[in-house]
C-alpha cells in the first residue's frame, strides 16, 4: 500500500521560502508512468494544483502558471521523497498543502498526504 | 486552462434522499473526470474515476455519468457518512483543475 507522509513547518514569514517534503513508502519516486504532485487548498482558491515532478528517461517538472516564477519541486531518490519550495511567500499563500501521486494509467490522485496547514505571517 | 464549474455550491438533503451534483468542463475532456469526497481535516478521497468507474471499496450508491462536457455524480440514497464536500477534477490536460466544490449538508 502506497503512503505519503508530509513534513515541514506550519509557519513561514512573508518574503521567505516555504519548504515541504513528502516521503514515499510503497512506491518509488522514480517510477515510470507516475507523477508526484503538490496541491494546495484555501477558502479563496479552492483546490489548486501547483505542479509535479516525474521521471521518464530523465526528470521533468510542470508548474502552474500562477506560481511558476516562485516554485521548485524536486525529487530526492536517495530518500525516496520529493519536496516543494515556494519562494517569496505572501499571506495569500496561506493554505493547506497536500502531496499526491498521479498515475497516468489510472488518471487519478491517490494516495494523498495528510496535508500541512502553512500560515504565512510575521 | 480548463475551467470546471460545479453546481450547486451547497446542498441540503436528508438521509435516504437521492442527490445529484453536476460539473461542467469549459471544453471537451473526454472522460478524464474524477470525483472526490472530502471531510473536514482530511485529504480528498477518490470516489469515481474516468467519469463513471467506481473506485474499489466505494459503496455502489455512488455513481457517475457523462453527457458531452457535463458530468454528474449521483448518490442514490444518502447515508449519514455521506455528508461532506464533493469535488470534480479533470485530468485531460495540464494544469489539472478542480471544481470549486459542493458542500452537502444535513437538512
Amino acid at each position: 500500500q502506497v503512503q505519503l507522509q508530509q513534513s515541514g513547518p506550519g509557519l513561514v514569514k512573508p518574503s521567505q521560502t516555504l519548504s515541504l517534503t513528502c516521503a514515499i513508502s510503497g512506491d518509488s519516486v522514480s517510477s515510470d508512468s507516475t507523477t508526484w504532485n503538490w496541491i494546495r487548498q484555501s477558502p479563496s482558491r479552492g483546490l489548486e494544483w501547483l505542479g509535479r515532478t516525474y521521471y521518464s528517461s530523465k526528470w521533468y517538472n510542470d508548474y502552474a502558471v500562477s506560481v511558476k516564477s516562485r516554485i521548485t519541486i524536486s525529487p530526492d531518490t536517495s530518500k525516496n521523497q520529493f519536496s516543494l519550495q515556494l519562494n517569496s511567500v505572501t499571506p495569500d499563500d496561506t493554505a493547506v498543502y497536500f502531496c499526491a501521486r498521479f498515475n497516468w494509467g489510472n488518471n487519478w490522485f491517490d494516495p494523498w498526504g495528510q496535508g500541512t496547514l502553512v500560515t504565512v505571517s510575521s | 486552462d480548463i475551467q470546471m464549474t460545479q453546481s450547486p455550491s451547497s446542498l441540503s438533503a436528508s438521509v435516504g434522499d437521492r442527490v445529484t451534483i453536476t460539473c461542467r468542463a469549459s471544453q471537451s475532456i473526454n472522460t478524464y473526470l474524477n470525483w472526490y469526497q472530502q471531510k473536514p481535516g482530511k485529504a480528498p478521497k477518490l470516489l469515481i474515476y474516468l467519469a463513471s468507474s467506481l473506485q474499489s471499496g466505494v459503496p455502489s450508491r455512488f455513481s457517475g455519468s457523462r453527457s458531452g462536457t457535463d458530468f454528474t455524480l449521483t448518490i442514490s440514497s444518502l447515508q449519514p457518512e455521506d455528508f461532506a464536500t464533493y469535488y470534480c477534477q479533470q485530468s485531460y490536460s495540464t494544469p489539472i483543475t478542480f471544481g470549486q466544490g459542493t458542500q452537502l449538508e444535513i437538512k
